[in-house]
């Protein structure tokens, strides 16, 4: 069966200090992989997705990155934090794309910046 | 612009029928998609929609209207698991999601 995980499900962090965060897809081969951030009362703003390894289109010019170093891993990074980071950040991929087929979430990792 | 629209809340009484609306202005259209979010957790999958109708699918049920850019979700039965936030989402020209900011619905014994 397919799973989606990622981590940590939740982390305080400095302004200006890195970040981290992972997410893996089991059972499906060649995923499209998404990274989500889900601030309060606003709908899920797409940051990053790719279509295969080393494929990253971003979708908002920010402080942060996505990287695709493996076919079912994908990263979200920040060199240095803001506190405009903070929030609610999802992976998700889909196997037959948007147009058919439903997107499937991890389980989300909420940030908060101080 | 694209916008999707969404009530912000929405209460109602277990065992009774509610009917979440959602309209959109988007750059195209290839499809209509509901999600169920509870508190904390990761958006589910409920429904898609493409063309115009009703898809029925147990207690939940979906309505697309594509001329009038109008869906509503159509929830039966109501149940206190129920609460939640309800997304609507819509795949534009280019197959991004464009996302509501979701219905938090609450439902009272």
């Amino acid at each position: 069966s397919q799973t989606i995980h990622q981590w940590p499900a939740t982390l305080v962090q400095p302004v200006g200090s890195p970040l981290s965060l992972e997410c893996t897809v089991e059972g499906t081969s060649n995923p499209n992989l998404y990274w989500y951030r889900q601030a309060a009362g606003r709908g899920l703003q797409l940051l990053f997705y790719s279509v295969g390894i080393g494929q990253i289109s971003s979708e908002v010019p920010q402080n942060l990155s996505a990287s695709r170093p493996q076919d079912r891993q994908f990263i979200l990074s920040s060199k240095k934090l803001l506190l405009s980071d903070s929030g609610f950040y999802l992976c998700a991929y889909t196997t037959s794309g948007l147009d058919t087929g439903e997107l499937f979430f991890g389980e989300g990792s909420r940030l908060t910046v101080l | 612009g694209q916008n999707i629209d969404q009530p912000t809340e929405m209460t109602a009484t277990e065992g009774a029928i509610v009917q979440i609306n959602c309209t959109y202005q988007t750059s195209g259209f290839n499809g209509l998609f509901w999600y169920q979010q509870h508190a904390g957790e990761a958006p589910t999958f409920l429904s898609y929609n493409v063309l115009d109708g009703l898809e029925e699918k147990g207690r939940f049920s979906s309505f697309l209207s594509r001329s009038k850019g109008y869906s509503y979700l159509l929830l039966k039965e109501l149940q206190m698991k129920d609460s939640a936030s309800y997304l609507c989402a819509v795949s534009d020209s280019n197959y991004q999601l464009i996302w509501g900011a979701g219905t938090k619905l609450i439902i009272k014994p």
